[in-house]
């Protein structure tokens, strides 16, 4: 079983819309929990960390449930620019546990 | 500061070919870390190092050495490169202990291997 596990998508939403993508992991020990946003053939970067008690940075919230062992990410008001494969990831030891990715196309 | 730069960018490798991919870092990181990215199947580690001159082996370590010998370096060679080993290639890079922030990654090195 892998460490961590999202839904692949894609998501096409149109412009405004609501979307959210939801991350399980398996390791009860996980310790740290981040999104990261990668654009075609590019590396990826930091969106935003989770925090145990829920963290929201402009259009963007996320939140950890250690009880059920999931992690969220709520995109309000989808632009254009989100369009982009997000990353899941959780920490265990001095390892990262990435999830595949889930596709996001925002639609005009 | 240029973060993770990693050298070369593109590489195309005939069967049995070896080859070296170079990371560097200049953020003074402890720990460094190689993963290969696959369609389907995302990151996936294939060795990490938590200081200089140590290395371990990650979820696919087959094929694969590195080498830790400066702090701002990771090495990652590959002996006698297979088709299986076509893939993008990332380094990243973070600063030690748990509860310590997020990983930096490099650009990426695409390598195709015929």
């Amino acid at each position: 079983r892998k460490e961590v596990e999202q839904d692949p998508g894609p998501f096409n939403v149109p412009e405004g819309a609501t979307v959210a993508f939801n991350c399980t992991y398996s390791n009860s020990a996980s310790q740290s929990f981040f999104w990261y946003r990668q654009d075609c053939r590019k590396e990826p970067k930091l969106l935003m960390s989770v925090y145990s008690s829920g963290n929201e940075d402009g259009r963007f919230t996320a939140q950890l449930n250690r009880a059920s062992q999931y992690i969220s990410l709520l995109i309000r008001d989808s632009k254009l620019s989100d369009s982009a494969t997000y990353l899941c990831a959780a920490t265990t030891g001095n390892q990262f546990y990435f999830g595949t990715g889930t596709s996001l196309t925002v639609i005009p | 500061n240029a973060g993770v730069t990693q050298t070369p960018k593109f590489r195309v490798l005939k069967t049995g070919q070896s080859m070296t991919l170079l990371c560097a870092q200049d953020m003074n990181h402890e720990y460094m870390y190689w993963y290969r990215q696959d369609p389907g199947m995302g990151l996936r580690l294939i060795h990490y190092s938590v200081g200089e001159g140590t290395t371990a082996k990650g979820e696919v370590p087959d094929g694969y050495n590195v080498s830790r010998l400066k702090k701002q370096n990771f090495l990652l060679g590959l002996e006698s490169a297979a088709p299986s080993q076509t893939s993008v290639y990332f380094c990243a890079s973070r600063r030690a202990g748990t509860g310590m922030g997020e990983q930096y990654f490099g650009p990426g090195t695409r390598l195709t291997v015929t």
